[in-house]
């Protein structure tokens, strides 16, 4: 595609419910990064994908949250019995090569947890 | 551990201004230095990427320096316009044990007509 596509835009769930966020990344692109963002601050590493391989979950906040990128192209982060706290935007990034280049990233899930 | 910090956290100026937004970062080994800007409610579109062999990069009326040695990059955006409002976001890729972008807090710009 075009750009970095997420999938909800929003998402309200109650506490307790489990969530599935959903990223299809720039055609081609190698590598894939989570970040989570809360409300006035900077983006947070969650995790790091080199094709289908994670090589880096060492942002996930609690064994609740999950991602995975099975073939290599669409990522899909999932959060297990949602808190409150988890309520943030959800962003998703991609570059082309596993080298320091460019990022380019979606416009991001908003996660409320009522 | 990588930290980044930006200076100021907001900054409103008249149309017209030339500003400078500041961004430190603390350990010097990056791969390359990216700045962004995210509108509300919007995802981050990419400004500039200087690599660290590079010293600045340009765009328009944007322009980037890094001086990786003293571990600082300044965002210099001449005549500033109102559409320039938004968080202007500074972030440093480095490989290693976090092997990720690490992002700084942002500079909240307003910028009035």
């Amino acid at each position: 595609g075009a750009g970095v596509s997420q999938s909800p835009r929003y998402k309200v769930a109650k506490r307790g419910q489990d969530v599935a966020l959903r990223c299809d990344p720039i055609s081609g692109h190698v590598s894939l990064f989570w970040y989570q963002q809360a409300l006035g601050q900077g983006p947070e590493f969650l995790t790091y994908f080199q094709n289908e391989a994670q090589l880096d979950k060492s942002g996930l906040p609690s064994d609740r949250f999950f991602a995975e990128r099975p073939e290599g192209s669409v990522s899909t982060l999932k959060i297990q019995r949602t808190q409150q706290e988890d309520s943030a935007v959800y962003l998703c990034a991609s570059i082309l090569t596993g080298g320091g280049g460019e990022l380019f990233f979606g416009e991001g899930s908003r996660l409320t947890v009522l | 551990k990588q930290e980044v910090t930006q200076i100021p956290a907001a900054l409103s100026v008249p149309e017209g201004e030339n500003l400078v937004l500041n961004c430190s970062f603390t350990d010097s080994a990056i791969y390359n230095l990216q700045w962004f800007r995210q509108d509300p409610g919007k995802g981050l579109t990419s400004l500039l990427l200087i690599q660290s062999s590079q010293r600045e990069q340009t765009s328009g009326r944007l322009n980037a320096s890094l001086d990786k040695s003293s571990g600082r990059s300044t965002l210099y955006i001449a005549a500033s316009q109102p559409g320039d409002s938004a968080t202007y976001l500074c972030a440093v890729f480095a490989w290693g044990s976090q092997g990720n972008l690490i992002f700084g807090k942002g500079t909240k710009l307003s910028v009035k007509p």
